[in-house]
């Protein structure tokens, strides 16, 4: 079953804009983590957020996560034709061992 | 991170026919998952490959048609049954290894076609 929900499903910016994507989930995390996938490819791993961190940074990319609210938010600033991929939020449950449970994802396209 | 190669990378397959993809990783991990994403759709979670014991499969899945092996701490296979054209799909084959057992690498997948 899918614990999360991505808004938008789909994305379309120019270069140069930011985009930003939620997530909302359903049940209690350890982590939630956000991946990117071009075009049919393999996932590449973005991000992890874990549930008792509010904000995280890396390069271009900002995550926050509201536990109070079961949601969280990516953002990619100054997009490029190259961040056109596939996006997705999955969680880490709280119960030992157990694998992540993805989203729908978003698609988003930068046209330069 | 590890470095994870899957095997083959796509296929065509006639219905009634089975298909098994191998995952290869570069170094010892402790959990591997099979996941299946069929087109347009998300991932989803086909079993929790164990080493040396029976995979575990979520709810939906079973073993008859998704046979799961494990021999060691960094080769798993899945087979795909008894095809459908329902079962094209990418299957994924992901790795948590030991240094962090939070986060999760992918392998490229394979693209899997049943006519």
């Amino acid at each position: 079953s899918q614990q999360g929900e991505e808004d938008p499903q789909a994305l379309s910016i120019q270069e140069g804009e930011n985009a930003t994507m939620n997530c909302s989930y359903k049940t209690s995390i350890n982590n939630l983590q956000w991946y990117r996938q071009n075009s049919g490819r393999g996932l590449v791993h973005l991000i992890l957020i874990r549930s008792n961190e509010r904000e995280k940074h890396s390069g271009r990319l900002r995550v926050t996560l509201d536990t109070s609210k079961k949601s969280s938010s990516l953002l990619i600033t100054a997009s490029r034709a190259a961040d056109t991929a596939s996006y997705f939020c999955a969680t880490k449950t709280i119960q030992a061992g157990t694998a992540l449970i993805f989203g729908k994802g978003t698609t988003l396209s930068v046209s330069s | 991170s590890a470095v994870i190669s899957q095997k083959p990378s796509r296929d065509i397959c006639q219905r009634g026919t089975s298909l098994t993809i191998q995952c290869q990783v570069d170094s010892q991990v402790t959990m591997m998952f099979w996941y299946r994403q069929q087109p347009g759709q998300s991932l989803t979670l086909i079993a929790t490959a164990n080493q040396g014991s029976e995979a575990t499969y979520e709810s939906g899945f079973v073993i008859d048609k998704f046979p799961i092996s494990r021999p060691n701490l960094t080769f798993s296979t899945l087979t795909v049954s008894n095809m459908s054209p329902e079962d094209s799909s990418i299957y994924l084959c992901s790795v948590t290894d030991r240094a962090s057992t939070d986060t999760q690498y992918f392998g490229p997948g394979t693209r899997l076609t049943v006519l």
